[in-house]
């Protein structure tokens, strides 16, 4: 089974500064897609960026990167030059690409709020 | 990146009564995903949508309760029946493409009294 775990329910940071969103995995599957959404009050859920398993380099959207240690089961979130938009829940998901096709496991979430 | 077109967008609902919630996609996808999000909590997967069969619901999710329909391929309903004030959540639709991303329709805000 797979489970997804955000241990930070509220994060703070300044506007312009960088911040990180913690996010660890677990899974049995080789072949496996990790993802972070960013859910504003509105409720919609914006995808951020997609990192895959056999993926040798780190994934980077614009302000977002996906900071991908394998071995150590993680898959952290960095969003540099934060702006006041970014305040929002951040999700982690996961999904495995050779079972359970299309399903997704979302962790907790975490709170962000961007200070002025 | 795919458009979906999810409504209603929010409604208020009496204890007992029905809604059916709607999710049009702008191309064919193969699986729509059905999820609920209940107040201050993660997203839950009702149900796996597949054209031409039987959704395919998750543990703790029932057909009478969550009946699904998905006529074609690129839309499909969700029926949240005989509803209570515990059905009370933001109800969201999601399709896949090429398995590196996955988009959701803008949610449907439930609040049932």
């Amino acid at each position: 089974a797979q489970k997804i775990t955000q241990t930070q329910p509220g994060m703070f940071v300044q506007e312009k500064e960088a911040v990180t969103l913690d996010c660890t995995y677990d899974t049995s599957d080789q072949s496996y897609g990790l993802f972070w959404y960013k859910q504003p009050s509105s409720g919609e859920m914006i995808f951020l960026i997609y990192q895959g398993s056999y993926d040798e380099q780190n994934a980077t959207e614009g302000r977002y990167s996906l900071n991908f240690q394998k071995a150590r089961k993680s898959a952290n979130l960095v969003i540099s030059a934060s702006q006041l938009g970014d305040s929002a829940m951040y999700f982690c998901a996961m999904r495995e690409l050779n079972t359970n096709a299309g399903k997704s496991t979302f962790g907790d979430g975490t709170t962000l709020t961007v200070k002025p | 990146s795919a458009v979906i077109s999810q409504k209603p967008s929010r409604d208020i609902c009496q204890r007992g009564t029905s809604l059916t919630i709607q999710c049009q996609v702008d191309s064919q996808v193969t699986m729509m995903f059905w999820y609920r999000q209940q107040p201050g909590q993660s997203l839950t997967l009702i149900a796996t949508a597949n054209q031409g069969s039987e959704a395919t619901y998750e543990s703790g999710f029932v057909i009478d309760k969550f009946p699904i329909s998905r006529p074609n391929l690129t839309f499909s309903t969700l029926t949240v029946s005989n509803m209570s004030p515990e059905d009370s959540s933001i109800y969201l639709c999601s399709v896949d493409r090429a398995r590196k991303q996955a988009f959701f329709g803008q949610g449907t805000r439930l609040t049932v009294v």
